[in-house]
């Protein structure tokens, strides 16, 4: 079993849109990252989260430790937001954040 | 203020070959770390380093090492390359090892092995 799961794989959405992107764990964790990878390679970090919520513009993510789940929402969907969207977990639990492991990554398309 | 530059982005090399790839931290940033990206493998870690000391290495063979320098610009090398060993290769820097620093990612360099 993966320790990371994401869900969907894929997801093709219209413009304007809501739309949300899923992350299971099952490893004890400090932190979740959720990343962005634009087709030519380079990788943003968007959230760091250990609990509850965060926002940015029209991007928001939460987080349910207990649960080990986290949730990537995307409001009012743009052709620009297509990419592919990532969560990554610190393999050592308070530890070092750059030891991480990686979710398969969710394809987002955005159709205008 | 200029973000996390690697370098080349492009390389050839052929089976049996050595390599070696470079990346320069945002000013200020102590920690690198490095990751291996296939289709079918996804992102994979590789090391950490901070201030000059490797911190944890991923489950790659011996064939793949890496280093900082005191400037906290890091390189990584791969020994006989493989075929497999073709991949996007990202590195990513932060101000310190802990998970409240933020990680900033370069544009990455992408190896063929032919």
């Amino acid at each position: 079993k993966n320790e990371v799961e994401q869900s969907p794989q894929n997801l093709t959405a219209q413009e304007g849109e809501f739309i949300t992107i899923n992350c299971s764990y099952s490893v004890g964790i400090s932190a979740l990252h959720w990343l962005q990878q634009h087709p030519g390679g380079g990788i943003v970090s968007l959230f760091m989260l250990s609990s509850g919520k965060k926002k940015h513009g029209r991007l928001i993510a939460t987080i349910n430790i207990q649960e080990k789940h986290s949730s990537l929402h995307i409001t009012a969907s743009h052709p620009r937001d297509s990419a592919v969207y990532i969560c990554a977990l610190p393999m050592n639990y308070g530890g070092s954040q750059g030891n991480l492991i990686f979710g398969k990554g969710t394809k987002l398309s955005v159709k205008p | 203020k200029a973000g996390v530059t690697q370098t080349p982005r492009y390389l050839i090399k052929t089976r049996g070959q050595q390599v070696t790839l470079s990346c320069s931290p945002i000013s200020g940033h102590r920690s690198v770390s490095w990751y291996q990206q296939t289709p079918g493998q996804g992102l994979q870690f590789l090391f950490e380093y901070f201030s000059e000391t490797q911190r944890n290495k991923g489950n790659f063979p011996g064939r793949f090492s890496g280093r900082q320098f005191s400037n906290s610009r890091s390189e990584m090398n791969v020994s006989t390359l493989e075929l497999g060993d073709s991949a996007l290769y990202l590195c990513a820097s932060a101000v310190s090892v802990g998970v409240e620093s933020p990680l900033h990612f370069g544009n990455g360099t992408r190896l063929t092995v032919t």
